[in-house]
């Protein structure tokens, strides 16, 4: 079946503009992560939603950083006034988690990311 | 603060050569495992799961669990170049998120 899908795949922005980034999960899936990965790190937890429940969003960097999921599916990446730290790749997963439980539940699937560079 | 901790490499093994990647964790009450392997400019692809002590075997590859020692591992047998990622740890305790270690850089050379 089709995997994660994130738009765009890359992303150039001059420094104090806003973007937008996407992702689609798999279909079925009720949990959506973003990450953040900057040039030779590890990955960084941004923000995750679980169903209807309040997203944990314990991860985002600042409050210019901002998301959400529409209809439990499709969520939206939002960074106000861009800065040349953000740059990086924005990943998107998904999960069963919550639907069947245990520890199949929890494997998480990513989309191909989406490089934001800010000039 | 769980913590999941990987050498970060390179580890370097010749073609034809068994891949030993290792991982520890903080949290004692984590449940399930899973190793990705992400090659250059890539994302993150899930190639094992493990949920319980002992082994876990799919072709090439195979997980080991020890719970009692708080450590995982990856096995690749038969390396090959293509093999040649970074290889992440990643750890569930309970709830939906998972704690990512920092990844461990294997280079096959033939």
């Amino acid at each position: 079946g089709a995997g994660v899908s994130q738009s765009p795949s890359n992303k150039v922005t001059e420094k104090g503009k806003d973007v937008e980034l996407r992702c689609d999960p798999i279909s079925g899936h009720t949990a959506l992560y973003w990450y953040r990965q900057s040039l030779g790190q590890g990955l960084e937890f941004l923000i995750y939603f679980q169903g209807n429940s309040a997203p944990d969003k314990s991860g985002l960097p600042s409050d210019r950083f901002s998301a959400e999921r529409t209809g439990g599916s499709v969520s939206t990446l939002t960074i106000q006034r861009t800065q040349q730290e953000d740059s990086a790749v924005y990943l998107c997963a998904s999960s069963l988690a919550g639907v069947e439980g245990g520890g199949l539940s929890y494997e998480q699937y990513f989309g191909p990311g989406t490089r934001l560079t800010v000039t | 603060q769980k913590e999941v901790e990987q050498n970060s490499g390179p580890l370097s093994v010749p073609e034809g050569a068994i891949a030993s990647l290792n991982c520890t964790y903080s949290d004692r009450g984590s449940q399930s495992f899973f190793w990705y392997r992400q090659y250059s400019g890539k994302s993150p692809e899930l190639i094992m799961s493990i949920y319980s002590n002992g082994d876990k075997e799919d072709g090439r590859f195979t997980a080991q669990l020890n719970k009692a020692s708080q450590y995982v591992s990856l096995l690749i047998r038969d390396s090959q170049p293509s093999d040649s990622a970074t290889y992440l740890c990643a750890v569930n305790s309970g709830y939906s998120t998972l704690t990512f270690g920092k990844g461990t850089m294997l280079l096959v050379s033939p």
